[in-house]
């Protein structure tokens, strides 16, 4: 079956503009999360959803980042005011239900800001 | 703070080898351990993932322990391959199971033919 997907694969943008980024998890699963990963890093935790609403967005580092996932299913990662030190992996990860023992991550985005 | 540490950051070995890589955590209060495998510009596979009850699990070359009292992982993997060559990550889920997976920067391998 699909696994997860992220759009696009690849985005450069310029400092100071605005840039959305796209999750569509594996169909039927609930939990969905958001992690972001710096050139020799693991990935770091922004936000998690289950369902539609934001059960934990205390890795999102300031309010520039903002993340909706409106019917449940796809979500979106908006950036505002994009700063070279954005540039990063963005991965979306998806699990079939809270508490749920594994997560299955998408190919990422990765985002550059000039 | 959950801290999870890997060790080596990098290493090379020649095809046919046995290697070890080490994952450790600061705080033993885990929901379950994974280990994922990145390839250069892609996202992250699922290899193993060890219950907080369970010591190890298998697949195929690959055998992952957990000390979860000591806070330690290791990853083996028997008869080493070029196609083995990849960042390998170790992360842990927290007690109460909704929690995010906390991550470290992982062992880069690289199996030489």
């Amino acid at each position: 079956g699909a696994g997860v997907s992220q759009t696009p694969s690849n985005k450069v943008t310029e400092k100071g503009k605005y840039v959305e980024l796209r999750c569509d998890p594996i169909s039927g699963h609930t939990a969905l999360y958001w992690y972001r990963q710096s050139l020799g890093q693991g990935p770091e935790f922004l936000i998690y959803f289950q369902g539609t609403g934001a059960a934990d967005d205390s890795g999102l580092p300031n309010d520039r980042f903002f993340a909706v996932r409106p019917e449940g299913s796809v979500s979106t990662l908006k950036i505002q005011r994009t700063e070279r030190g954005d540039s990063a992996v963005y991965l979306c990860a998806s699990s079939l239900r809270p508490g749920s023992n594994e997560q299955f991550f998408g190919p990422g985005t990765r985002l550059t800001v000039l | 703070k959950q801290e999870v540490t890997q060790i080596p950051a990098a290493l090379s070995v020649p095809e046919g080898e046995n290697l070890v890589l080490n994952c450790s955590f600061t705080d033993s209060a885990i929901y379950n351990l994974q280990w994922f495998r990145q390839d250069p510009g892609k996202g992250l596979t699922s290899l193993l993932l060890i219950q907080s009850s369970q010591r190890e699990q298998t697949s195929g070359r690959l055998n992952a322990s957990l000390d979860k009292s000591s806070g330690r992982s290791t990853l083996y993997i028997a008869a080493s391959q070029p196609g083995d060559s990849a960042t390998y990550l170790c992360a842990v889920r927290e007690l109460s199971g909704n929690t995010p997976l906390v991550f470290g920067k992982g062992t880069r391998l690289s199996v030489i033919a």
